[in-house]
């Protein structure tokens, strides 16, 4: 079935250093990609999201595109702040267009726990 | 305009009883989803529903269940409940069904199971 896989964490980070959260997916089809982030004591927000092959999502200094050819959905920033630690989490949404149809919820990764140390 | 709302905010149930949560969607969305997040994993997804019909199902037992009424609000039912129904349930919204559309999230309610 369809996964997303996402690198462990807890990762910590100086202020103003580089950001890469590796995410991978398996789905048949053509999903569409997003990254949520669940910030301290509050729900899940829509970061960004790709809809399809080599769209750029972007937002708030994030960035990510979405690579079929590695199953890819990166998440990039290029100077993070104190207030980007939050938990990330990548996902997908399936296809309607694969094969059985229907429509399905979001499949989520584990989750990233980022860390910014001032 | 208001969020996505769900009610209660905290539950504790004992084993073998029965669960009601309900959600409210965003004004004018028609598609509701239910999630599981046990602590310290991803969401899990439960059901989706769109137009007041099942378009979706997660891979859960028949103990969980669920309806959208006509003004597209929600409940999702947990029967004989479990010590592993520990999580929080997360509701959903969007404006059409999930592929490609933007979820909005409510802020869970949290149910410990005793």
């Amino acid at each position: 079935g369809d996964s997303v896989t996402q690198m462990e964490g807890p990762v910590t980070l100086s202020e103003e250093a580089f950001l890469t959260i590796n995410c991978t997916y398996t789905a048949t089809g053509y999903p569409s990609l997003f990254w949520y982030v669940q910030y301290p004591g509050e729900g899940l927000q829509l970061l960004l999201k790709a809809t399809k092959a080599d769209d750029k999502g972007s937002n708030k200094g994030f960035e990510a595109t979405y690579r079929k050819e590695t199953t890819s959905f990166h998440l990039e920033k290029g100077s993070v702040q104190v207030s980007d630690s939050a938990v990330y989490f990548c996902a997908l949404s399936r296809s309607p267009f694969r094969t059985g149809g229907g429509a399905d919820g979001l499949t989520f990764g584990k989750g990233t726990h980022l860390i910014i140390q001032p | 305009d208001a969020g996505v709302t769900q009610s209660p905010t905290h539950l504790i149930k004992t084993r073998g009883q029965q669960v009601t949560l309900r959600c409210s969607p965003i004004s004018g969305h028609k598609s509701v989803s239910w999630y599981q997040q046990v602590l310290g994993q991803g969401p899990q997804f439960i059901f989706q529903y769109y137009e007041k019909e099942e378009r979706g199902r997660g891979n859960f037992p028949d103990r969980f269940s669920a309806r959208q009424f006509p003004n597209y609000s929600s409940e999702l039912n947990v029967n004989a409940l479990l010590l592993g129904d520990s999580a929080l349930y997360l509701c959903a919204s969007s404006l059409g069904q999930v592929y490609q559309e933007t979820q909005y999230f409510g802020p869970g309610t949290r149910l410990l199971v005793l």
